[in-house]
């Protein structure tokens, strides 16, 4: 347990659906980070969230839409995804967004696209 | 922009050694830190390089060289248990923006 939870961990879902993936940290940090992993490639940042404001942004398609609420909770939106997107999602924490700061990883969300 | 290569697997036998090395080139280099994965879980923190150096934290240790953007992450006494993928990443003075390798599956064998 790394204090980082994520649910559902597992999500099967259509291209039209819309759906929305949830992460919860209990650390009491200030950043949280959405990450993807596909298959054989490496770790792949999406969006950074430092007291509830995105920092940042890597070119994600728009049918990925993330929103932070509050510094314990992050979700991510899906909708009209692509067979493609099928990944495992990680959700992490930061204390700040300092490079020197440990990042605690939530168990993932396995997503399927069909 | 950042990359970073390791080897894709590496395979060993219990009790024995393995060095996992990674290069990266990168602009505003910060520190290279390194990460656990089990299949199915999460990557968890294993150690963090900023200084030139070797940082030791039980049986396994983290090498870093600046100069020649090269690093690499020690397995020693090798236990079933350490059979995962084994992530580098470098963070830049721009934030904690990690960028990761693509990661070094370790088998470890009886």
């Amino acid at each position: 347990e790394t204090g980082v939870t994520q649910t559902p961990r597992h999500l099967v879902m259509g291209m039209t659906n819309k759906k929305s993936l949830k992460c919860e940290q209990h650390l009491g940090h200030n950043a949280m980070y959405w990450y993807k992993q596909s298959a054989k490639k490496p770790l792949e940042l999406m969006f950074v969230y430092s007291l509830e404001e995105r920092v940042e942004n890597n070119s994600v398609p728009s049918r990925f839409s993330p929103e932070c609420p509050n510094s314990s909770h992050l979700f991510l939106h899906l909708h009209t995804l692509q067979p493609e997107d099928s990944a495992l999602y990680l959700c992490a924490s930061s204390q700040e967004r300092a490079s020197s700061d440990t990042q605690y990883f939530g168990p993932g969300t396995r997503l399927t696209v069909l | 922009g950042q990359s970073l290569e390791q080897p894709s697997e590496v395979t060993a036998v219990e009790g024995a050694i393995v060095q996992i090395n990674c290069t990266y080139q990168t602009s505003g280099f910060y520190g290279l830190s390194w990460y656990q994965q089990h299949d199915g879980g999460a990557p968890t923190f294993l150690s963090y390089n900023a200084l030139d150096g070797l940082e030791e934290t039980g049986r396994f240790s983290s090498f870093l060289s600046r100069s020649d953007s090269y690093g690499y992450l020690l397995l020693q006494e090798l236990q079933m248990k350490d059979s995962a993928s084994y992530f580098c990443a470098v963070g830049t003075a721009a934030g904690n923006k990690l960028t990761f390798g693509g990661g070094t599956r370790v088998l470890v064998k009886p």
